[in-house]
């Protein structure tokens, strides 16, 4: 059974902290997400990962940083939190290997609160 | 840049009718056409997926119709049940194991089946 696993579900901060939310999956993906979920926008993609040490800017990039050290973890960093940050924040992983689904399995999500 | 359509935003059945889920897209390029299912307070899992070169799919009560000219595809479900409220995300990609199977997902549809 496919695990992602978030290390918060709930975070309070205050503005201009520095926030890291963290993501392991037990898979071996390849590939791995944050998205960001509100309401009426769907979910939109911060960044993602194919390998360890790459990273890509998603569609909403700006305020967000990425690590990915070990091929099984990939963490999101808000290196100053504002109040338009709050959201849930999605963590996904997936096989980049050719004949593969495409399939995202994706975490329980972390509800970030910036107040 | 890419860019996925859903409509409608909301939707309420009653239980046993069929509730009809529609999106567009804008890539031409893309070729792969999953549908995510979550339910409340839950996280977003794959309940169906078409590929560019079939133009529909069915698996029990849920299908997907794809018009690769009308750049749009559709889920439908027949004979609603009270478990099927939740919110369905359409996506699109091109090659699922090619960019990383970069999704972009649509704004979600809250479909409601009252007893």
């Amino acid at each position: 059974d496919v695990k992602v696993t978030q290390s918060s579900r709930y975070l309070v901060k205050r503005t201009g902290e520095k926030v890291f939310l963290e993501c392991v999956q037990d898979m071996d993906h390849e590939n791995m997400f944050w998205y960001r979920q509100d309401p009426g926008l769907g979910l939109r993609l911060i960044y993602f990962s194919y390998d360890v040490k790459m990273k890509e800017k998603g569609d909403i990039p700006e305020g967000y940083s990425v690590s990915r050290e070990k091929k099984e973890r990939f963490s999101l960093i808000l290196e100053s939190a504002s109040t338009n940050q709050t959201s849930m924040y999605l963590c996904a992983s997936s096989f980049r290997r050719v004949g593969s689904t495409g399939e995202l399995f994706f975490g329980e999500g972390s509800r970030l609160t910036v107040l | 840049g890419e860019n996925v359509e859903q409509h409608p935003s909301t939707l309420s059945v009653q239980e046993g009718d069929s509730a009809v889920i529609k999106c567009t897209y804008s890539d031409s390029a893309s070729n792969y056409f999953p549908w995510y299912k979550q339910e409340l307070g839950k996280r977003p899992q794959l309940i169906i997926d078409i590929r560019s070169n079939v133009g529909e799919k069915k698996d029990q009560r849920i299908a997907v119709t794809l018009n690769k000219t009308a750049k749009h595809f559709s889920l439908h479900i027949t004979e609603t049940q009270p478990e099927d409220s939740a919110v369905y995300f359409c996506a699109a990609s091109r090659t699922p194991w090619n960019q990383g199977g970069k999704l972009i997902f649509g704004q979600g549809t809250e479909l409601s089946v009252k007893p």
